[in-house]
């Protein structure tokens, strides 16, 4: 069974960088599908990030491109969200989901638990 | 990008009573295949949001056949017949005919 898990620390301060693993297990990321972020806000608005494809291309929503970076270990199954200068309003939950799919349709289909973070002095 | 915007349900919903969440997009998500690009999840307390239909009316494996979804390629409904507790969380719908990707607001549904 594919599962993904989220790690990394739970409160940043403004202006740092915040940094997210996601480890998979049950199917390799190099295999096939896209690997991405999404956070949810307090108050349950829903944001794409970006992701990373089995082949390592990577493509960012536009209102983060500058400030995000995606990346990741094949060798350990990972991969990685860093967000850079953060500000209160990066206070979120983050979950890493895998969007599958077939025939021309695409889906999160696994996801993982969330890791919340606060951004706060 | 591709606005979505839900509308909100008359909570809480008797057991047993039927549900509709609504959804509208900015642009039609009706593809030159003839498929409509949309996505419905539920997110329940504590957990992730799951998958329940794609292509606006498809059911995915293992959701019950009291999830419904219907529209035009800018209006979309989920219908919920014979809400249950189990049902009882935030729905979002979803577009995927373009990136970035983009959820509507969310529609809480409480059970009375």
């Amino acid at each position: 069974e594919v599962q993904l898990q989220e790690s990394g620390p739970g409160l940043v301060k403004p202006s740092q960088s915040l940094s997210l693993t996601c480890s998979v297990t049950g199917y390799s990321i190099t295999s096939s599908y896209r690997w991405n972020w999404i956070r949810k806000f307090p108050g349950n608005k829903l944001e794409w990030m970006g992701y990373i494809n089995s082949a390592g291309s990577t493509n960012y929503n536009p209102s983060l491109k500058s400030r995000i970076s995606i990346t990741r270990d094949t060798s350990k199954n990972q991969f990685f969200l860093q967000v850079n200068s953060v500000t209160t309003e990066d206070t979120a939950t983050y979950y890493c989901a895998r969007e599958g799919g077939s025939r021309g349709t695409y889906y999160f289909d696994y996801w993982g638990q969330g890791v919340m973070v606060t951004v706060s002095s | 990008d591709i606005v979505m915007t839900q509308g909100a349900l008359p909570n809480p919903v008797p057991s047993g009573e039927s549900a509709s969440i609504t959804c509208q997009s900015s642009k039609s998500l009706l593809h030159s295949n003839g498929k409509t690009y949309l996505n419905w999840y539920l997110q329940r307390p504590g957990q992730s949001p799951q998958l329940l239909i794609y292509w606006m009316s498809t059911r995915a494996s293992g959701v019950s056949d009291r999830f419904s979804g219907s529209g035009s390629g800018t209006d979309f409904t989920l219908k919920i017949s014979s809400v249950e507790a189990e049902d009882v969380g935030v729905y979002y719908c979803q577009q995927f005919l373009e990136y970035p990707r983009t959820f509507g607001g969310g529609t809480k549904l409480e059970l009375k």
